[in-house]
């Protein structure tokens, strides 16, 4: 069975640090990874989607890496900014195309 | 872009009523899932359909029922709601569900149970 843990569950930086949020999945037989962005009580938005062939991609300040034979994903936020606070999820898509999500990584970015 | 769409976006029902939602996905999009989740929770996939078809089954509970229509949208049908379904709702699609293609998900239908 697939299981999607987040670390750490809640995290507060000062505006302008980098930081690194981690994803570990215990089956490497994965389609696919996507990191997910949601602010309280709202909908999930796409931020990036590493397919299980590739090591990394890069949307604007945001990196997520992919290394699937360790079952880890790291995504990387640089010069982190108040409206970057949320929670972040990453989820793992499997054979039946179906997503299994982390619980989350709750971070606030302090002005 | 169209984006995916979900009706209604907040719901109020009483226990042991029936609730339906909506989920319209993107234009040429013919998978669709549903996940529940919960306050504080992470999102938990009940199911999903595939051209029409139950494709996958999670943890949905004997009372709710989905299906996909000959348009692509899907209902989730809720009953005899308990308190504890309480949650918010999303809907996803994607291209073919063999496909390594991104999921896109709707803003979601808040559903409170009193």
């Amino acid at each position: 069975k697939q299981e999607v843990t987040q670390i750490p569950a809640a995290l507060s930086v000062p505006e302008g640090e980098n930081l690194v949020l981690n994803c570990s999945f215990t089956d490497s037989a994965i389609y696919n990874l996507q990191w997910f962005r949601q602010d309280p009580g709202k909908g999930l938005t796409s931020l990036l989607l590493i397919q299980s062939s590739q090591r990394e991609q890069t949307s604007g300040r945001l990196n997520a890496s992919l290394d699937k034979s360790s079952g880890r994903s790291t995504l990387y936020i640089a010069a982190s900014q108040p409206g970057d606070s949320a929670t972040y999820l990453c989820a793992v898509r499997r054979r039946a195309g179906k997503l299994i999500f982390g619980q989350g990584t709750t971070l606030q970015v302090k002005p | 872009a169209a984006g995916v769409i979900q009706s209604p976006r907040h719901l109020i029902k009483e226990k042991r009523e029936t609730a339906t939602l909506k989920c319209y996905p993107i234009p040429r999009h013919d998978t669709v899932y549903w996940y529940q989740q919960g306050p504080g929770q992470d999102p938990q996939f009940l199911i999903s359909f595939y051209e029409k078809m139950q494709s996958d089954k999670g943890s949905i509970p004997d009372r709710f029922s989905a299906q996909q229509f000959s348009d692509y949208h899907s209902e989730l049908n809720m009953s005899s709601l308990e308190l504890g379904d309480s949650a918010l709702y999303f809907c996803a699609s994607s291209l073919p569900r063999q496909g390594a293609t991104e999921a896109f998900f709707g803003q979601g239908t808040r559903l409170t149970v009193v």
